[in-house]
């Protein structure tokens, strides 16, 4: 089946660094990956949407500078949070959406990476 | 925008049959998804339903409504290892990617031995 990759799995800054985190599609090739972030016991808040080439789509009230996209293979998109403060410490998760490939996704799923805890110090 | 509503948590024991329900609203309705997510993990699918009616696989079943946007996740023969958290999602349709999702508050369900 589709295998979504994310790295880091947890990680740990200062305040007023930046943090990236990986999301990659094992055996499929992603034209499309999506970012979510969710705090303890809430829903998955959709930030961006990443097109692989392309400027990533933001959500309403999502900071496009704070919160950097780039997805520039069909395999890769990363999300780095830029300055983080301790009000970005959060669960940040990545899916995608495949085209073609070994693995063939249902249209109407998602795989998402097993997730990135951010703790902002 | 959209909106989902589904309760916040629901007990029931091991063995028994436990209904998550979720109604909607939104534009552009394209279909209603079913993830689990247990603490800490990510989110796995369990079932679409993109008309009406019921959708079975195993012991999960997930039905939809479109004309009361209403659906519903059935959960049967329960375990504890089913305790997670449960989100109802609308596929919408968009000018970009179709399979952008929008996700309800998720139902906290605990089983009891």
């Amino acid at each position: 089946g589709a295998v979504v990759s994310q790295h880091p799995s947890r990680v740990i800054c200062k305040s007023g660094t930046s943090v990236k985190i990986e999301c990659r599609s094992l055996d499929f090739q992603a034209t499309t990956m999506f970012w979510y972030r969710q705090f303890p016991k809430q829903s998955l808040m959709l930030m961006a949407t990443s097109n692989e080439g392309s400027k990533a789509t933001y959500e309403q009230g999502v900071e496009k500078d704070k919160f950097l996209i780039n997805h520039a293979s069909l395999t890769l998109s990363t999300l780095t949070v830029t300055s983080a403060h301790p009000e970005d410490s959060s669960f940040y998760i990545c899916s995608a959406v495949g085209v073609s490939g070994p693995s063939t996704i249902g249209a109407n799923v998602l795989t998402f990476g097993a997730g990135s805890r951010l703790t902002v110090l | 925008g959209q909106s989902l509503e589904q309760p916040s948590e629901v007990t029931a024991v091991e063995g028994a049959i436990v209904q998550i329900n979720c109604t909607y609203q939104t534009s552009g309705f394209y279909g209603l998804s079913w993830y689990q997510q247990h603490d800490g993990g990510a989110p796995t699918f369990l079932s679409y339903n993109g008309l009406d009616g019921l959708e079975e696989t195993g012991r999960f079943s997930s039905f939809l409504s479109r004309s009361d946007s209403y659906g519903y996740l059935l959960l049967q023969e329960l375990q504890m290892k089913d305790s997670a958290s449960y989100f109802c999602a609308v596929r919408r349709r968009s000018s970009g990617s179709a399979r952008q999702l929008t996700f309800g508050s998720g139902t906290q369900l605990t089983v009891l031995p």
